[in-house]
């Protein structure tokens, strides 16, 4: 059970738009649409901002959204601004016969 | 609005084992169709899913972790609890409990710092 794959680093200017891949496997992100994506401010606990690919919780700014083709799922910020200057994971279900869940090796997001 | 709390000893010694509890209100631990789980994650890295427990009692583990790993729940406290025998340094780590459905955990408690060391 190895981590999901994500860039370390991602930045951009306020407004724009960044885009976080998490790739994985045919075991995991490719095989179960069971894609959700975290936000982690420091000594915080994460939040969940994308469940199931790309639903949305309530109270979510609709600037997340996430997609996956394949054995990548993507997250995308729009209209970046400040306070999404944080850390985030993928977490994908990993398994047909049991529970199991994988994370990924998280992202900084610098919003420059 | 619920909320979850973990609690327990801050500082556990090498071969020992960790105990936390995460204690649940504004919400039933009985309630159907929620798992309720653990996360732990070492300081400056990522996180790691340790393992859940259905409301009925079932129990799911990380593969990695099972032979050390026990969750259970205590229904009538509201609360449920993880057992992490034989520890060593690598286990700590900030430790989080949280509920989710499927895949989503959207509540998470605040996590509590676990250091292991003589």
């Amino acid at each position: 059970q190895s981590a999901l794959t994500q860039p370390a680093s991602v930045s951009g200017s306020p407004g724009q738009s960044i885009t976080i891949s998490c790739t994985g496997t045919s075991s995991d992100v490719g095989g179960y649409n069971y894609v959700s994506w975290y936000q982690q401010h420091p000594g915080k606990a994460p939040k969940l901002m994308i469940y199931d690919v790309s639903n949305r919780p309530s109270g979510v700014s609709n600037r997340f959204s996430g997609s996956k083709s394949g054995n990548t799922a993507s997250l995308t910020i729009s209209g970046l601004q400040a306070e999404d200057e944080a850390d985030y994971y993928c977490s994908s279900y990993t398994s047909s016969s049991t529970l199991d869940y994988v994370f990924g090796t998280g992202t900084k997001v610098t919003v420059l | 609005q619920l909320q979850l709390q973990e609690s327990g000893p801050g500082l556990v010694k090498p071969s020992e084992t960790l105990s936390l509890t995460c204690t649940v209100s504004g919400g039933s631990i009985s309630s159907s169709s929620y798992y309720w789980g653990w996360i732990r994650q070492p300081p400056g890295k990522g996180l790691e899913w340790i393992g859940s427990i259905y409301y009925s009692g079932s129990t799911y583990y990380n593969p990695s972790l099972k032979s050390r790993v026990t969750i259970s729940v205590d229904t009538s406290k509201n609360q449920f609890s993880l057992k992490l025998s034989s520890v060593t340094a690598a286990d700590t780590a900030v430790y989080y409990c949280a509920r989710h459905a499927q895949a989503d955990f959207q509540h998470w408690g605040q996590g509590t710092l676990v250091t292991v060391s003589s």
